[in-house]
């Protein structure tokens, strides 16, 4: 089955940090960009960062660049995000996904900042 | 980094077909094949509709079609259904790896 599964959300303090996890299978990951995409509580879908099938090139979101990471393990199949320096406002559903044709978005998980 | 700007609202009746238009700039709509449109249905992950501006993806009805005109795309839904009922976003790629949405426009069925 082609999926994406997000892992790694929950609460956490104004200026504290998360990694979130993307762990892709049937489909070929290493062969693809991916993304990571959020959605704040009743607002609309904001695209954050995006990575290279080989890694080495990435991009970001002016409201997220210098704070968040992007990276991957194509040997583990798994995509990440390292989440530094959040604020209330980073506080939305996480996704992973792909751009391309084949439209995988992974269900999402649950960041909230809060103290 | 600003996003593509969608309708709030739009509204028609079973059988109808509406339009809801994307309006980005020459830097991204305008110069990108690479506008793509989503679907979501509440505490849903969305859902690809239309891809390089309008191909449809495997499994998707082709009551759903896209198009562009300059820096303005389109998603046209023909022969609404109740399950047409949703929020649909545009996306496309801007410039140096970066990509924008657009604002959602919720969908309503009469």
């Amino acid at each position: 089955e082609v999926q994406l599964v997000e892992s790694g959300g929950g609460l956490v303090q104004p200026g504290g940090s998360l990694r979130l996890s993307c762990a892709a299978s049937g489909f070929s990951f290493s062969s693809k960009w991916m993304h990571w995409v959020r959605q704040a509580p009743g607002k609309g879908l904001l695209w954050l960062s995006n990575i290279k099938s080989d890694g080495k090139n990435t991009y970001y979101a002016d409201s997220v660049k210098g704070r968040f990471t992007i990276s991957r393990d194509n040997a583990e199949n798994t995509l990440y995000l390292q989440m530094n320096s959040l604020r209330a406002e980073d506080t939305a559903v996480y996704y992973c996904a792909t751009f391309d044709y084949s439209g995988i978005w992974g269900q999402g998980t649950l960041v909230t900042v809060s103290s | 980094q600003s996003a593509l700007t969608q309708p709030a609202s739009v509204s028609g009746s079973p059988g109808q077909s509406i339009t809801i238009s994307c309006t980005g700039t020459s830097s991204d709509v305008g110069s990108s094949n690479l506008v793509s449109w989503y679907q979501q249905h509440p505490g849903k992950a969305p859902k690809l509709m239309i891809y390089e501006v309008s191909n449809w993806p495997s499994g998707v009805s082709n009551r759903f079609s896209g198009s562009k005109s300059g820096n303005t795309a389109s998603l046209t839904i023909s022969g609404l259904q109740a399950e047409d009922e949703a929020d649909y976003y545009c996306s496309s790629y801007s410039r140096s790896g970066i990509w924008v949405f657009g604002g959602g426009t919720k969908l309503t069925v009469l």
